[in-house]
């Protein structure tokens, strides 16, 4: 069956503390890998899409990398603006060529000042 | 440009009364979603829709639970005859065609049946 493991469920951070987010999945035929920032009340944001082992993706103080059994999500001397729950998901062949989406339970990270 | 909108953006029922929900995509997206999150848990898929092929309803947890597209444009989610465990945010999310992962979302529509 295919899955997505995130972990630690919630992290917190002092500002400048530099840290790293991981997602474990298992999944048959991988299509991508992709990081999403949620806030609170609001719709998960687009960060990142990994297509295969060895990718590393950055912007601004994240960057996310692929091995073919987990990605890392890394954030370098975060921010308070950096607190949010980050998503990760993956994208897996399914009959009929359909691409859904499926979710980890996300990480809840607090940078505080 | 204009992202996708849901609403209503809370809706409160009483448990046995049906609800609609609505999404509008991005304008030229093909691709439609429907999620559901609960609370403190990651997103749940439920039905995709892509351009006049038949949805793909496999998410979908009851005969309860159906949804509707016209053609590229809005969708309705609606759940019939609620109950208290279909309390939760319900996430929209278009993408630009089915070869393109990226999946750009709705703010929600938190629902709660008392």
């Amino acid at each position: 069956e295919d899955q997505v493991t995130q972990s630690p469920e919630a992290l917190r951070l002092q500002e400048g503390e530099s840290s790293s987010l991981n997602c474990s999945y298992t999944v048959s035929g991988l299509r991508g890998l992709f990081w999403y920032r949620q806030d609170p009340g609001k719709g998960p944001e687009f960060l990142f899409t990994l297509y295969s082992a060895g990718e590393e993706k950055e912007k601004e103080r994240l960057k996310a990398t692929l091995t073919k059994k987990e990605s890392f999500l890394h954030i370098t001397a975060p921010k308070p603006e950096d607190s949010a729950t980050y998503l990760c998901a993956v994208q897996a062949k399914v009959s009929g060529g359909y691409n859904k989406l499926i979710f980890g339970a996300g990480t809840r990270l607090a940078v505080h000042p | 440009g204009a992202g996708v909108s849901q609403s209503p953006s809370n809706k409160v029922t009483e448990k046995g009364k049906d609800v609609e929900l609505r999404c509008d995509p991005i304008s030229g997206h093909t691709a439609l979603y429907w999620y559901r999150q609960r609370l403190g848990q990651g997103l749940e898929f439920l039905i995709y829709f892509q351009g006049n092929s038949a949805p793909d309803k496999s998410g979908l947890p009851s005969d309860r639970f159906s949804a509707e597209r016209t053609g590229e444009s809005v969708s309705t989610l609606t759940i019939q005859r609620t109950q208290q465990e279909d309390s939760a945010v319900y996430l929209c999310a278009s993408s630009p065609d089915r070869d393109n992962y990226e999946q750009y979302f709705g703010p929600g529509t938190r629902l709660t049946v008392t």
